[in-house]
C-alpha cells in the first residue's frame, strides 16, 4: 500500500463546476500535509497547507482529518487556469522528509 | 527573494559523459532536497542536505553524488548514467515553520542521457 494515495482520475470538469480531491495517508506519523500544484512541463508550486481547523484560500478549501487519515481539497467554481495535477503531499518530522500521492489530473474545460 | 534556480535547463548526455546540475537559493533555507521525475509520476526523493550535511540518501546509485558547497548552494554530479536517468531533476529547498516544511522548487533540469 503507498503511504499518501490520491484519486487516480483525470477529472474532467466544466467552468464554474465544483470538484473535490481526496487522498489518505497511512503513516499516523506524518505530522504535516500540503496541496501542491504542479503545470505540465513545471516544478511543483505550493497550493496551500492544510489544518486539522480547515483552511480556505479564496475558491479553494483544505481539510484534514486525522482520525481517518484523510485529506480533502475543494475547488469552487473552477476557472480554465485550475487545469493542472494536484499533488497530496505528507510531511514526517522524525523522518525528515516528503512523501508524494501520485498526483490527479484535473483539466477544467469551456 | 523567493525563488530556487537551476542550472542548466536542459541537459543533454553521453553514458560515458561527467556533468553536474547546480541549484541555489536565497531565502535562507538550511535544507536542501534533490528529487527525480519521470513523466506523469510524481517527484522522488533523492537526498535531502540538512544544514550543509547530508542527512537523506533514499538509496541512490553512487553515479549520482550531491555535494552542498554551503547554505545555498546544492550540486548534484553525474557520471555514467544510464538511459533510463533520463528524468526531470528538481531541487527544492525548505525552512522548519509551525507548520512543517513547505518546499520551494525550483524549475528543474530535463535531463536526457544518450
Amino acid at each position: 500500500r503507498k503511504e499518501v494515495e490520491q484519486d487516480p482520475g483525470p477529472f474532467n470538469v466544466p467552468e464554474g463546476a465544483t470538484v473535490a480531491f481526496n487522498c489518505t495517508y497511512s503513516n499516523s506519523a506524518s505530522q504535516s500535509f500540503f496541496w501542491y500544484r504542479q503545470d505540465c512541463r513545471k516544478e511543483p508550486k505550493l497550493l496551500m497547507s492544510v489544518y486539522s481547523s480547515g483552511n480556505e484560500d479564496g475558491r479553494f478549501t483544505a481539510q484534514l482529518n486525522r482520525a481517518s487519515q484523510y485529506i480533502s481539497l475543494l475547488i469552487r467554481d473552477s476557472k480554465l487556469s485550475d487545469s493542472a495535477t494536484y499533488l497530496c503531499v505528507s510531511y514526517n518530522t522524525n523522518a525528515g522528509k516528503s512523501t508524494f500521492g501520485d498526483g490527479t489530473t484535473l483539466t477544467v474545460k469551456p | 527573494d523567493t525563488e530556487v534556480t537551476q542550472t542548466p535547463k536542459h541537459l543533454v548526455m553521453g553514458m560515458t559523459n561527467k556533468k553536474s546540475l547546480k541549484c541555489e537559493q536565497h531565502m535562507g533555507h538550511r535544507a536542501m532536497y534533490w528529487y527525480k521525475q519521470k513523466a506523469k509520476k510524481p517527484p522522488e526523493l533523492m537526498f535531502v542536505y540538512s544544514y550543509e550535511k547530508l542527512s537523506i540518501n533514499e538509496s541512490v546509485p553512487s553515479r549520482f553524488s550531491p555535494e552542498c558547497p554551503n547554505s545555498s548552494l546544492l550540486n548534484l554530479h553525474l557520471h555514467a548514467l544510464q538511459p533510463e536517468d533520463s528524468a526531470l531533476y528538481l531541487c527544492a529547498s525548505s525552512q522548519e515553520s509551525t507548520s512543517g516544511r513547505i518546499q520551494f522548487f525550483g524549475p528543474g533540469t530535463r535531463l536526457t542521457v544518450l
